[in-house]
């Protein structure tokens, strides 16, 4: 079974400042998508970022980026400039490119950004 | 507007009744799912279903159940067997012709009193 985990409950990080979230999953999949998603307090679901599992080369959206360490199983989400708008749960999230569209999410970080 | 409309927003109800959230589409997309988001626990997965009269159970499907008539359609029904409801409510679906991103409704708030 598929599982993502998120080892930092609550983070914090200075206006303008880089901040750097961690998650790991384990999976025998060979193919799959990893995703960041970003939850603010209207709890509307944002897709911040995503990464197909046979590309390389790290995805990056503007002020955010991952690290995707395959072998490692560890997909990091890095912010640079740090906005208060970022202030938000940001959840990591693994789906299988098999066929299956079992979707599955870790337990979140709760980013905060100080002015 | 194409979207993903989840009813009732709030939902109270009393021990021992079950209760139906409604999740309605109107994407065209093919998969659809239901998730419940706890403090400290992120979104667990309760069903989900990859097509219409077929579903699979998902991580916490006890208590829960689900049927798939409709493409557009996925409604979650909380048991009385569920021991402990309340909690927030989301609904998903996914499409093939995405990159890979789900879609989400707005959510639902069950508070059992």
């Amino acid at each position: 079974a598929q599982t993502v985990t998120q080892s930092q409950p609550e983070m914090s990080v200075q206006e303008a400042e880089t901040v750097t979230l961690s998650c790991t999953y384990d999976t025998s999949e060979n193919n799959y998508y990893l995703f960041w998603y970003k939850q603010p307090p209207s709890r509307q679901m944002i897709l911040v970022i995503r990464q197909e599992a046979y590309k390389q080369q790290n995805a990056t959206e503007n002020r955010f980026s991952v690290n995707f360490q395959k072998a490692a199983k560890s997909f990091s989400l890095k912010i640079s400039d740090s906005q208060l708008g970022d202030t938000a749960m940001y959840f990591c999230a693994f789906m299988p490119a098999s066929g299956t569209y079992k979707y599955i999410f870790g337990t979140g970080t709760r980013l905060k950004v100080l002015a | 507007d194409g979207g993903i409309t989840q009813s009732p927003k709030y939902l109270f109800r009393k021990e021992g009744q079950n209760v139906t959230l409604s999740c309605e589409q109107n994407l065209n997309h093919d998969a659809m799912y239901w998730y419940r988001q706890d403090p400290g626990q992120g979104l667990r997965l309760i069903y989900y279903s990859q097509i219409v009269n077929d579903f699979q159970k998902g991580d916490i499907a006890e208590g829960y159940s689900v049927s798939r008539e409709k493409k557009e359609s996925f409604p979650l029904t909380v048991t009385s067997a569920q021991k402990n409801p309340t909690a927030f409510y989301l609904c998903a679906t996914w499409g093939l012709a995405g990159h890979g991103e789900l879609f989400f409704g707005e959510g639902s708030r069950l508070t059992v009193l």
